[in-house]
């Protein structure tokens, strides 16, 4: 069946640090590939996404890129600020089935001012 | 507009017990989907709700659980004779059907076993 493996946490970094969460998956098919993240308090919440290879989805200053080769959807982001910190999910849906998601175990960031 | 929203927000009981999870979706959206968010399993999916189709009942976990949506609208996730490894955040989704709409989710029930 569809996985996806994903970081294992936590990770600390300073504040304007490099950030790479690296996350692959396991599917039949082409899935669309997610990360989704969670602030303290609040509720799940699509960060950005891609839907075919070579797709870049970027949002709020973070990049990943649905590489089909290697079966990746690595998060980036150039400089972190403090209000990053948060719980971040990789995800797939299958598009020719149902759309449910299938999510990573899940990385907690936490950025030091 | 209103978000998906869910009640109860927290929900303790005693092991054995019926509980019912209350899930209001978007207005429109036609999927609504339940999650599960456990410290040991991580986030897993346990039922799908589509329009008029049958549901995937695939991630429930035991036969205990059972969910329904009425009217295409409101859904409940009842948990009967509760465990304490049922423990965990249910969390509710819901979107528009077709190509790769963003699921939008609830802010969660946590659910407590004694």
């Amino acid at each position: 069946g569809d996985s996806v493996t994903q970081m294992e946490g936590p990770v600390t970094l300073s504040e304007e640090a490099f950030l790479t969460i690296n996350c692959t998956y396991t599917a039949t098919g082409y899935p669309s590939l997610f990360w989704y993240v969670q602030y303290p308090g609040e509720g799940l919440q699509l960060l950005l996404k891609a839907t075919k290879a070579d797709d870049k989805g970027s949002n709020k200053g973070f990049e990943a890129t649905y590489r089909k080769e290697t079966t990746s959807f690595h998060l980036e982001k150039g400089s972190v600020q403090v209000s990053d910190s948060a719980v971040y999910f990789c995800a797939l849906s299958d598009r020719f089935g149902n759309e449910k998601l299938t999510f990573g175990t899940g990385t907690r960031l936490t950025i030091i001012p | 507009g209103a978000g998906v929203s869910q009640s109860p927000s927290n929900k303790v009981t005693e092991k054995g017990k019926d509980v019912e999870l209350r899930c209001d979706p978007i207005s429109g959206h036609t999927a609504l989907y339940w999650y599960r968010q456990s410290l040991g399993q991580g986030l897993e999916f346990l039922i799908y709700f589509q329009g008029n189709s049958a549901p995937d009942k695939s991630g429930l976990p035991s036969d205990r659980f059972s969910a329904e949506r009425t009217g295409g609208s409101v859904s409940t996730l009842t948990i009967q004779r509760t465990q304490q490894e049922d423990s965990a955040v249910y969390l509710c989704a819901s979107s528009l059907v077709g190509g790769d709409n963003e699921q939008f989710f609830g802010p969660g029930t946590r659910l407590t076993v004694l």
